[in-house]
């Protein structure tokens, strides 16, 4: 079974340039999470989907943030712009579904973002 | 006070000890509890998941939880230098139809040999 696909693997660009992440999850997991993880730091939730319907985008920064899940398979999280601050890990996961106890996440490989 | 509380470590153990990291958690609304596996530079991988009071064993690696004191610890036993990584705890707690996955920072593991 493949595992959680992320694209591009590292990415550097200048601050207040615009950035995308691309997320293809585990076949069948409906639920589908971005995080954040900066160094030392365990990850952060910035938004989940369960199928195309973002049930917690709480945690996002919605000024510079964006996030689609168009058909409820893969998904894309976008900076626009970028600050020095971005700079961290975006990792994302996908689990069979959100609300039941035994939601199980499985993490990709994330995206190392360096913002100069 | 935080959500998810590990000792950041670095916990030192020879090569074929007993590990022991713990994790307490403050909501105790919380069902579900996983122990993630991170080596330095790639992401978290899921090694156990917990969801009743008592132990679960898998391999070299047993969950312990204690929903009463709030705690849930990962032994790993005959330690190898492969398990030298950082160990992130993880809680979910559900409330009507939201449910969110707070993770601990995570304790570093270094197996000596």
């Amino acid at each position: 079974e493949a595992g959680v696909v992320q694209s591009p693997r590292y990415k550097i660009i200048e601050k207040k340039q615009p950035v995308a992440f691309w997320c293809n999850p585990i076949s069948g997991h409906n639920t589908l999470y971005w995080y954040l993880q900066n160094l030392g730091q365990g990850p952060e939730l910035l938004i989940r989907y369960e199928n195309e319907e973002a049930v917690d985008d709480s945690q996002l920064p919605k000024d510079r943030f964006s996030a689609e899940r168009l058909k409820g398979v893969d998904s894309t999280l976008k900076i626009q712009p970028a600050e020095l601050g971005d700079s961290a890990v975006y990792l994302c996961a996908s689990s069979i579904r959100g609300l039941a106890p035994y939601n199980e996440q499985f993490f990709g490989p994330g995206t190392r973002l360096t913002v100069l | 006070q935080k959500e998810v509380e590990q000792n950041s470590g670095p916990l030192s153990v020879p090569e074929g000890a007993i590990a022991s990291l713990n994790c307490t958690y403050s909501d105790r609304v919380s069902q579900s509890f996983f122990w993630y596996r991170q080596y330095s530079g790639k992401s978290p991988e899921l090694i156990m998941s917990i969801y009743s009071n008592g132990d679960k064993e898998d391999g070299r690696f047993t969950a312990q939880l204690n929903k009463a004191s709030q705690y849930v610890s990962l032994l790993i036993r005959d330690s190898q230098p492969s398990d030298s990584a950082t160990y992130l705890c993880a809680v979910t707690a559900y409330s009507g139809t939201a449910s969110k996955l707070t993770f601990g920072t995570g304790t570093r593991l270094q197996v000596t040999l």
